[in-house]
């Protein structure tokens, strides 16, 4: 199974600052990887697939990159909404794995 | 608008059993793989088990395989997962969950709500 490490746990910034969130796999999983955000009490968002693609409907801030076993989401000028907990999931390897999840709380 | 609405959940005892269901619409069902991943409280994503459009194909994961059961009812828009023997550690929110695949990869596009299961006595 490949284990998917994100870092850090929690990052802490203001409204308008730069989020960089890191997810490292245990084995390539080449550019297959997808990222996830969830708010308090909600269900998980598809943010990034294929590791760079933005998903229908989410903004332009929302940045992904990387491939093998370091990836990167990136969030430019963070708003209210985008206070919440992030997960990366690959399904290169096979069963599917997630990360343990990276919260973005307001500073 | 795809609509994932799961149901069946509640408190069950140790070794007991639970059904869920996950009503779909807003999409051609038949066509997509459907997924099962739980939340444990205050925890991290596991995916459970996933199934095939036709319902032909199934897997899961290697802390439920033999103890839960998923299928699918094409005519009814319905996801099911059959919970037997049911243990704390299954205590989650349970999330069904849609399947898309690029040209390269697959990954769940659209997610239920999620209902809570707890196995307590």
């Amino acid at each position: 199974e490949v284990v998917l490490t994100q870092s850090p746990a929690t990052l802490s910034l203001s409204p308008g600052e730069r989020a960089t969130l890191s997810c490292r796999a245990s084995q390539s999983v080449s550019t297959y990887l997808a990222w996830y955000q969830q708010r308090p009490g909600q269900a998980p968002r598809l943010l990034i697939y294929d590791a760079s693609n933005r998903a229908t409907g989410v903004p332009a801030r929302f940045s992904g990159s990387g491939s093998g076993t370091d990836f990167t989401l990136t969030i430019n000028s963070l708003e209210p909404e985008d206070f919440a907990v992030y997960f990366c999931q690959q399904r290169s390897v096979w069963p599917p794995s997630f990360g343990g999840g990276t919260k973005v709380e307001i500073k | 608008e795809v609509q994932l609405l799961e149901s069946g959940g509640g408190l069950v005892q140790p070794g007991g059993s639970l059904r869920l269901s996950c009503a779909a619409s807003g999409f051609t069902f038949s066509r997509y793989a459907m997924s099962w991943v739980r939340q444990a409280p205050g925890k991290g994503l596991e995916w459970v088990s996933l199934i095939g459009g036709s319902g032909t194909g199934t897997d899961y994961a290697d802390s439920v395989k033999g103890r839960f059961t998923m299928s699918r009812d094409n005519s009814k828009n319905t996801l099911y997962l059959q919970m037997d023997s049911l243990r704390a550690g299954d205590t989650a929110v349970y999330y069904c969950a849609k399947d898309r695949c690029s040209a390269t990869s697959c990954f769940f596009d659209s997610w239920g709500q999620g209902i809570l299961v707890t196995v307590s006595s």
